[in-house]
């Protein structure tokens, strides 16, 4: 069945600092989603890519979707406290009526 | 306006018990899921429900039985808890099978069988 892996699983930054989590599916995607999770708190919806290549920008945060539409990318410029979390890649192939989670890579922000 | 409740927030039990928790939507959503969430994090589906009908259950016991006695309501009920059954359970509810929109996911329900 259709797997999702993310890496890293955990990533410890500065403040100020860069962050990237990267996410791969071993089939073709149709689409992708991004949650992120606070500590203590649930998924909360992000962000949706759809067309190959396409990339998408909220604030500080750029999302990628690969050219092959089996990888994906977020990377997040100058880290601030409140990212701290857990992000979560979710895909669905064009087999799947539902939406594949990542194991998710989880940010810790020193300031 | 809570979009997506869940009830309990918190559930200890004992082993062998049975037990149910409640969701609820209010965003006129058609498809209403479950979500066990473990100590690692990971998010594995369990259920969903389009229009009142099962249309995906990813293998789980048994003993876990969705009930939906509305479009706006999914309750998962737990028979004979086992230990391994400790987890965060999530209710979450998206527009058509979430294809075009994010799943909205509620608040959570940790469940804790001693």
């Amino acid at each position: 069945g259709q797997q999702v892996m993310q890496i890293p699983q955990y990533q410890h930054v500065q403040e100020g600092e860069d962050f990237t989590t990267y996410c791969n599916s071993s089939t073709t995607l149709s689409n992708i989603q991004w949650y992120k999770q606070r500590p203590g708190g649930h998924p909360v919806f992000l962000i949706q890519l759809v067309k190959s290549g396409e990339v998408k920008k909220q604030k500080r945060l750029t999302f990628q979707f690969g050219e092959a539409k089996k990888n994906s990318s977020l990377h997040i410029t100058a880290t601030q406290t409140t990212d701290v979390g857990t992000y979560f890649c979710a895909g669905r192939d064009n087999y799947g009526q539902n939406f594949v989670f990542g194991p998710g890579t989880r940010l810790s922000v020193l300031p | 306006d809570t979009a997506v409740s869940q009830t309990p927030k918190y559930l200890v039990t004992q082993m062998g018990n049975d037990k149910s928790i409640k969701c609820e939507q209010n965003l006129g959503h058609d498809t209403m899921y479950w979500y066990k969430q473990d100590s690692k994090k990971f998010l594995k589906i369990m259920f969903s429900y389009n229009n009142k009908e099962l249309i995906i259950n990813e293998t789980v016991p048994n003993r876990f039985s969705p009930k939906s006695p509305d479009k706006a309501h999914l309750n998962l009920h737990i028979n004979s808890l086992e230990l391994g059954d400790s987890a965060v359970y999530f209710c979450a509810s998206s527009r058509s099978g979430g294809t075009n929109y994010g799943y909205t996911f509620g608040s959570g329900t940790r469940l804790t069988v001693v």
